[in-house]
């Protein structure tokens, strides 16, 4: 049983195009994450909400918008891809805060050409 | 600025042998610090959590310790295994809705 798990793992694109990424919890958590990790390793925060309520909006492009439907799902939808694009995007959970350990997905490697 | 800094960037150790993965931090105000093990194309997993009353903290064949005031932390990992290959990722909590990330040490365990 999976408790975070983001589809898809791989996504290869063309600039422009617009793509989403999927993401479930059956840890029954409050709080969702996305992060990013570029090509240094860096784990940047970009969204996170509690409840379906957002509550982390980091400097991210307005061409990523986040959604959550319930409290289970948080999904990450990209317009108008451009190359800087290409990282490891991380969904994660928490029981509530950032604060307590978080459990990530296996990420998904987007690649923008 | 608050800054997690982790050394060495990279380590290779024989399978068997010791290791002391290191963490500095310059964070105010300090709530806790965790170490993270992220293997190859797999997200990070939780191994520990130092909060500021403890100094060190075992889990199986990891240890991990806190010096608050020195603002320093360390992973220590005993008799080495091939599965311990990984990087390893120091997170300073400054509140309940700020972690700063360290950039990872990645260790590789050769036979």
């Amino acid at each position: 049983d999976t408790a975070v798990s983001q589809t898809p793992k791989y996504l290869v694109t063309q600039m422009g195009n617009d793509k989403s990424i999927k993401c479930e919890q059956n840890l029954g958590h409050d709080t969702m994450y996305w992060y990013k990790q570029d090509s240094k390793k860096f784990l940047k925060i970009m969204f996170s909400y509690n409840n379906k309520e957002l509550i982390i909006n980091e400097t991210v492009p307005n061409r990523f918008s986040p959604k959550s439907p319930d409290k289970a799902h948080l999904n990450l939808h990209i317009n108008s891809l451009e190359l800087g694009d290409s990282a490891v995007y991380f969904c994660a959970s928490s029981v509530g805060s950032p604060n307590e350990k978080l459990f990530f997905g296996s990420g998904t490697q987007l690649s923008v050409l | 600025k608050n800054q997690v800094e982790q050394s060495p960037q990279s380590l290779i150790i024989l399978e068997g042998k010791n290791c002391t993965l290191q963490c500095n931090y310059t964070v105010s105000p300090f709530s806790n610090l965790r170490w993270y093990k992220q293997d190859t194309g797999r997200g990070p997993v939780s191994l520990t959590i130092m909060t500021f009353s403890e100094n060190t903290k075992s889990n199986g064949r990891y240890t991990a310790t806190l010096d608050a005031d020195t603002k320093q932390s360390s992973l220590h990992i005993t008799a080495s295994q091939l599965s311990d290959s990984a990087s390893y990722i120091c997170v300073v909590s400054v509140s309940n809705y700020q972690l700063i990330w360290g950039a990872g040490t990645k260790l590789i365990i050769k036979p």
